[in-house]
């Protein structure tokens, strides 16, 4: 089981440019969920799927934000275009149960991103 | 927005001593889990605990859900250097979307030798 498989690890990039961060879930899961890290905010959910289908996208701080799930073993979130205050870690995570509210999940190892 | 606060924010104890975290949430939940991240790295599931339970152990860690007080306790004890990590609650509501977990502000725990 190789976990769940986030790209890049590090990301700085200029303020304006495109970013695209990527996630592998780890297969079978069918629930899938990117996370904010920052120290001022803690841990904010942004987007979560649900068999591919985008359930609850209300964290998604603004239309620079978009994700997608293409298919079972692949999303990406993308800030388009990038400010320095979308500087932080962002978490990728799965879990094996759609709709199910006891699942665990399962934490990628992040990727941080700096906009200068 | 943050459901869970973690108290304390940081404690340090030494190596031997039992760790105790608590966890304060606002709404209705569904279910409690605790979560440890180490530096650098993506957060690993500790333990889930069921609205309808009160308390629940896994190896050496221990935890309590009162729902009255809408609260929740995770003791580790005869802690070990390893164990030096944040440690953060997790809450799943009871109504609304089932999946959305809700994570709190976390506690960094300092073991010393």
């Amino acid at each position: 089981d190789a976990g769940v498989i986030q790209s890049p690890r590090h990301e700085v990039t200029e303020m304006g440019q495109e970013v695209t961060l990527r996630c592998k879930p780890i297969s079978g899961h069918n629930s899938l969920f990117w996370y904010r890290q920052t120290m001022m905010r803690g841990l904010e959910l942004l987007i979560y799927f649900n068999n591919n289908v985008p359930i609850d996208d209300s964290g998604m701080p603004e239309d620079r934000f978009s994700a997608k799930m293409p298919n079972a073993s692949f999303s990406t979130l993308k800030i388009q275009p990038s400010e320095p205050r979308d500087s932080a870690v962002y978490f990728c995570a799965s879990s094996p149960r759609s709709g199910g509210r006891s699942s665990p999940l399962h934490f990628g190892n992040g990727t941080r991103l700096t906009v200068t | 927005s943050q459901q869970g606060e973690e108290d304390p924010q940081a404690l340090s104890i030494q190596e031997g001593e039992n760790a105790t975290m608590n966890c304060s949430y606002k709404t209705s939940i569904n279910n409690l889990q605790w979560y440890r991240q180490n530096s650098g790295r993506g957060l690993v599931h500790l333990i889930l605990i069921r609205s309808n339970e009160r308390e629940k152990h896994s190896g050496r860690l221990r935890v309590t859900l009162d729902t009255s007080k809408k609260s929740s306790s995770l003791l580790i004890t005869a802690s070990r250097a390893a164990d030096t990590a944040s440690y953060f609650c997790a809450t799943a509501e009871s109504t609304g979307t089932a999946s959305k977990l809700t994570f709190g502000t976390g506690t960094r725990l300092q073991v010393t030798l």
